[in-house]
């Protein structure tokens, strides 16, 4: 199984529309997750940590499920410019191993007008 | 006020080359990594030092060396570079908070590395 997984892609909607991600993690013991999203040819940047409570930003809202392993992110009133890859990450866990830090492969979302 | 920076931005050699990418922050953090990512859009961690003590490699050939002359500082170094290497090669750095939580990655705008 990997580390972290998400839905594959791509996903195309309407502008306007409603659009959820979810991601699945292996490493029970994580503790710090991430929304990332990457334009083409461009570094990742962040878009939102998800805390244990859940978190909204905006449009934006990030939910985490530790019994499942399970972050999602719900995308609503899509624009055209939400068009991106959104990456899912997470740590590793207790004693950390450094602080690393593990991406999923990524979904691609395509916004049309 | 670039918070990561990594030089150079695009890279073309041949296979056989050496060559080196730097990279410093001036964010404060104390770690930071080396992320590959192919063709496939994969980001896979490479490295990543931890007050210039290295804590993560990845299975990664020894053909590449990091170097972390001070922790704003991470530099990579390919020997015999081959085909296989070309990829968008990032350099990120972190704050890693009592061992189990990390505040967020933030990343150079990445090194593109073409080997022919």
């Amino acid at each position: 199984r990997k580390e972290v997984e998400q839905d594959p892609g791509p996903f195309n909607v309407p502008e306007g529309a409603t659009v959820a991600f979810n991601c699945t993690y292996s490493n029970s013991a994580s503790q710090s997750f991430f929304w990332y999203r990457q334009d083409c040819r461009k570094e990742p940047k962040l878009l939102m940590s998800v805390y244990s409570s859940g978190n909204e930003d905006g449009r934006f809202t990030a939910q985490l499920n530790r019994a499942s392993q399970y972050i999602s992110l719900l995308i609503r009133d899509s624009k055209l410019s939400d068009s991106a890859t959104y990456l899912c990450v997470v740590n590793g866990g207790k004693y950390n191993q450094g602080g690393k830090l593990i991406f999923g492969q990524g979904t691609e979302l395509s916004v049309k007008p | 006020d670039t918070a990561v920076s990594q030089t150079p931005k695009y890279l073309v050699t041949q296979m056989g080359n050496d060559k080196s990418i730097k990279c410093e922050q001036n964010l404060g953090h104390d770690t930071m990594y080396w992320y590959k990512q192919d063709s496939k859009k994969f980001l896979k961690i490479m490295f990543s030092y931890n007050n210039k003590e290295l804590i993560i490699n990845e299975t990664v050939p020894n053909r590449f060396s990091p170097k972390s002359p001070d922790k704003a500082h991470l530099n990579l170094h390919i020997n015999s570079l081959e085909l296989g290497d070309s990829a968008v090669y990032f350099c990120a750095s972190s704050q890693v908070r009592t061992g189990d939580y990390n505040s967020p990655l933030h990343f150079g705008n990445g090194t593109r590395l073409t080997v022919t």
